[in-house]
Order: C-alpha cells, then sequence, then structure tokens
C-alpha cells in the first residue's frame, strides 16, 4: 500500500465549476499536509500549508484536513482555465526536518 | 518571497558528457536543498538531500559518484550530472526549506526545473 493514495486523473470540468481533489493516507505520523500546483513543464508552487485538521481558505482555494480518517481535500471554486495543472499533495513529518511523501497528482483541465 | 531559480531551463548533451545543473534560492537562506527526478506524467522523486557545508545523503538507487553533488553556500546547490547517458534524460527539479531559526517549516519551495535530454 502507497502512502499516499491520489487519483491521476485526467479530471475535467467546466469553468466555473467547484472542484474537490483528494488524497488519503495511511501513517498517522505525518503532522503537515501541503498542496502544490505544477504546470507543464514547470517546478511545483506551494497553494496550501496546513499542519491541523479543520480548514484553510485563501482565495479561491480551501483545504481541509481530518486526520481521524487521514483524509485531505483541496476545494477550488469558481475554476478558471488558468487553474488546469497537476495538483499533488504532499505531506511531510514527524518533524520539520522530515523528507516530503508526494502524491503522483491528479491532472486537472478546466474547459470554456 | 521563496523564489528559487534552476539554471539552465534545459539542456541537451551528447552521451558521455557532464552537466551541471545550478539551483539557487533568491531572497532566503536554505540550509537544506533538495534534488528530485520527475519522469513524464510521474510524481518527484528524491535522488539527494543537501545540506550547506556537508556532504550529501542519497536515496536509495541512486548513484552518488553520477550524481555530484556541491551545497556550497547558504543559497547555492550544483548537481552534476557526470558521463550522461541517455537513460537519465528527466526533469529535474530542486527545492528549499525555508529556515527562520526555531519557525522552521516543513514546506519546500520548487525551483522551475532544468529538462535534461542526452543524445
Amino acid at each position: 500500500q502507497k502512502e499516499v493514495e491520489q487519483d491521476p486523473g485526467p479530471l475535467s470540468v467546466p469553468e466555473g465549476a467547484i472542484v474537490s481533489l483528494n488524497c488519503t493516507y495511511s501513517n498517522s505520523a505525518f503532522q503537515y499536509f501541503m498542496w502544490y500546483r505544477q504546470y507543464s513543464r514547470k517546478g511545483p508552487e506551494l497553494l496550501m500549508y496546513t499542519y491541523s485538521s479543520g480548514n484553510k481558505e485563501d482565495g479561491r482555494f480551501t483545504a481541509q484536513v481530518d486526520k481521524s480518517s487521514k483524509y485531505i481535500s483541496l476545494f477550488i471554486r469558481d475554476s478558471q482555465p488558468s487553474d488546469s495543472a497537476t495538483y499533488l499533495c504532499v505531506l511531510g513529518g514527524p518533524g520539520t526536518a522530515s523528507k516530503l511523501t508526494f502524491g503522483t497528482g491528479t491532472r486537472l483541465q478546466v474547459t470554456l | 518571497g521563496a523564489v528559487v531559480s534552476q539554471h539552465p531551463s534545459w539542456v541537451i548533451c551528447k552521451s558521455g558528457t557532464s552537466v551541471k545543473i545550478e539551483c539557487r534560492s533568491l531572497d532566503f537562506q536554505a540550509t537544506t536543498m533538495f534534488w528530485y527526478r520527475q519522469f513524464p506524467k510521474q510524481s518527484l522523486m528524491l535522488m539527494a538531500t543537501s545540506n550547506e557545508g556537508s556532504k550529501a545523503t542519497y536515496e536509495q538507487g541512486v548513484e552518488k559518484d553520477k550524481f555530484l553533488i556541491n551545497h556550497a553556500s547558504l543559497t547555492l546547490s550544483t548537481l552534476t550530472v557526470t558521463s550522461a547517458h541517455p537513460e537519465d534524460s528527466s526533469f529535474y527539479i530542486c527545492s528549499a526549506r525555508v529556515s527562520r531559526g526555531a519557525n522552521l517549516r516543513n514546506e519546500q519551495f520548487f525551483g522551475p526545473g532544468t529538462r535534461l535530454t542526452v543524445l
């Protein structure tokens, strides 16, 4: 079993839709939960960083962490064609010096 | 803030030659930098962890004599692919972890990547 499971997609939605991206993980020692966005042939860009259960909102993005279920989500409201990219869930811990564990990434396509 | 650059952004070389890739943290100091490689439609694979002033720590299966890493300063790490072969063709991405004393966080900031093609 992989430490982090993420549906690779592709996920295609119309412009303006609400997008839900999810990951599950197996290791309860993970303490830090991040979402990165990666455009084709570019490096990943940090979108959200959380370390506790609950919701964190930043503009059109909301990150949700449920440690009891080992489930994390990223919601994108009012999706735009510019949101078309691969979204990686990335987990860290225990400790701040630990390596990161990457999901496989979900490819999102927002159509006009 | 937290900008990481890489140079070159792409390189094509002949088999058997060596290629050096630079990774710089532009507006912050990074005691730890990381080197990843990414194959098409796959996620990032950690190759090595680079600590300023000390030897890099390589992941299992990564040849340290082939992928030379030098972290000479708090803002610069280099990866040299020695005697490159076509199977080394990949997208190489570096990242840096922000060091803020006791407030060290776990997120990494990534460079834009270097696409290496070995003919």
